[in-house]
């Protein structure tokens, strides 16, 4: 069946720091990603999304480009806050409606 | 409403009692949706509705669960007998149209954290 993998945390950052997180999945088909964030205390957003190959999903400095080729939807961000500190989850709906959520990766971004 | 609510926010029973979960949609969202989260891991699938009818259960986990969503609005998720596996947070999202190969975006209430003692 469809699954996500993301690369496991945490991951911690100095502010203003460079930021990539890992996401390859496995669907038959033509999937949409996603990457959701969950703050502290807060429930799950969509931080952005791409439904076609080659597609780039963007939304608050953070990108992820969708690669039909290597089956990835990496997130990345060039200069991270403290602001950003959160939980991300990559996911796809692949064939029905439902979403597949990867584990999520915790990021802390220290001042 | 401005977003999707459900309540209770947290819910402590003990085993063998029966729950109830409640989800609020957003106003004219046709499709809603219930995940479960176990700490450390992403949410996973349980069912989902288009209005009042149940498109797939496939997920939840055996005939203790159970949804309705009667008038195409609110939903209740109960789980009968509960167990402490069935602690998690329980999620609900909501999304604009029935769906499709494009993606629809799903926007998630706060969730209800069970604690089942």
């Amino acid at each position: 069946g469809d699954s996500v993998t993301q690369m496991e945390g945490p991951v911690t950052l100095s502010e203003e720091a460079f930021l990539t997180i890992n996401c390859t999945y496995t669907a038959t088909g033509y999937p949409s990603l996603f990457w959701y964030v969950q703050y502290p205390g807060e429930g799950l957003q969509l931080l952005l999304k791409a439904t076609k190959a080659d597609d780039k999903g963007s939304n608050k400095g953070f990108e992820a480009t969708y690669r039909k080729e290597t089956t990835s939807f990496h997130l990345e961000k060039g200069s991270v806050q403290v602001s950003d500190s959160a939980v991300y989850f990559c996911a796809l709906t692949g064939g029905s409606e439902k979403l597949v959520f990867g584990k999520g990766t915790k990021l802390t971004v220290n001042p | 409403g401005a977003g999707v609510s459900q309540s209770p926010r947290y819910k402590v029973t003990k085993r063998g009692q029966d729950v109830a979960l409640r989800c609020d949609p957003i106003s004219g969202h046709v499709s809603l949706y219930w995940y479960r989260q176990a700490l450390g891991q992403g949410p996973e699938f349980l069912t989902y509705f288009n209005y009042e009818a149940q498109q797939d259960k496939s997920g939840l986990p055996n005939d203790r669960f159970s949804a309705e969503r009667p008038e195409g609005s609110i939903s209740t998720l109960t789980i009968q007998r509960t167990e402490q596996r069935d602690s998690a947070m329980y999620r609900c999202a909501s999304s604009l149209g029935a769906g499709g190969p494009l993606g629809e975006t799903q926007y998630f209430g706060p969730g209800t954290r069970l604690l089942v003692l």
